[in-house]
């Protein structure tokens, strides 16, 4: 059983277009990640959330804790934004360890 | 510095071999947290140390497996005796420590056994 599922797991997308990228999980959290791995497998943190919605740049990330669903979106995508989408969540009955999705694999053609 | 330094970025080695691998946090963090990502997996964590508090290594597969942070800084993850199954690439991340912080990962190391 995986705590954290996203959906879906491989998008293909024209350059320009609006992305949804979804993440659902089954425990209580303190916090959800957004995490962006690229080809050459560096991982940066995007956002991280615990209520709301958050914006930089063309990410816009949202969460809505009472039906444990969170979504990153990306506007008016480009080549650049490939890459691999992580969503991870920091259950609130430990401090230690973070469930982890297994990724959206992202790719936006030209 | 100003990110989480790992090193090495590659390690090819010998299957029963021992191995070190090397974290450096950004400075201040409290937090110390070492994942496993296998070829098309998902990040599997190993080991989570928080400031002087003993490490919580509930994470790591085997008991070749083993973790130090000297004076809440620099972190060694060793494998002792590698199987080809530990080929991965190894990440390390660190935090300020609490839940409303988040957090910052190094760029890896790639274990490959041979």
């Amino acid at each position: 059983k995986n705590e954290v599922e996203q959906s879906p797991q491989n998008l293909t997308a024209q350059e320009g277009e609006f992305i949804t990228i979804n993440c659902s999980y089954s425990v209580g959290i303190s916090a959800l990640h957004w995490l962006q791995q690229h080809p050459g497998g560096g991982i940066v943190s995007l956002f991280m959330l615990s209520s709301g919605k958050k914006k930089h740049g063309r990410l816009i990330a949202t969460i809505n804790i009472q039906e444990k669903h969170s979504s990153l979106h990306i506007t008016a995508s480009h080549p650049r934004d490939s890459a691999v989408y992580i969503c991870a969540v920091r259950p609130s009955n430990t401090g230690n360890q973070f469930y982890f999705g297994t990724g959206t694999s992202l790719t936006v053609i030209p | 510095g100003a990110g989480v330094s790992q090193s090495p970025s590659n390690k090819v080695t010998e299957k029963g071999k021992d191995v070190e691998l090397r974290c450096d946090p950004i400075s201040g963090h409290t937090a110390l947290y070492w994942y496993r990502q296998s070829l098309g997996q998902g990040l599997e964590f190993l080991i989570y140390f928080q400031g002087n508090s003993a490490p919580d290594k509930s994470g790591l597969p085997s008991d070749r497996f083993s973790a130090e942070r000297t004076g809440g800084s620099v972190s060694t993850l060793t494998i002792q005796r590698t199987q080809q199954e530990d080929s991965a690439v190894y990440l390390c991340a660190s935090s300020a420590g609490t839940v409303f912080y988040g957090y910052t990962f190094g760029s890896g190391t790639r274990l490959t056994v041979v």
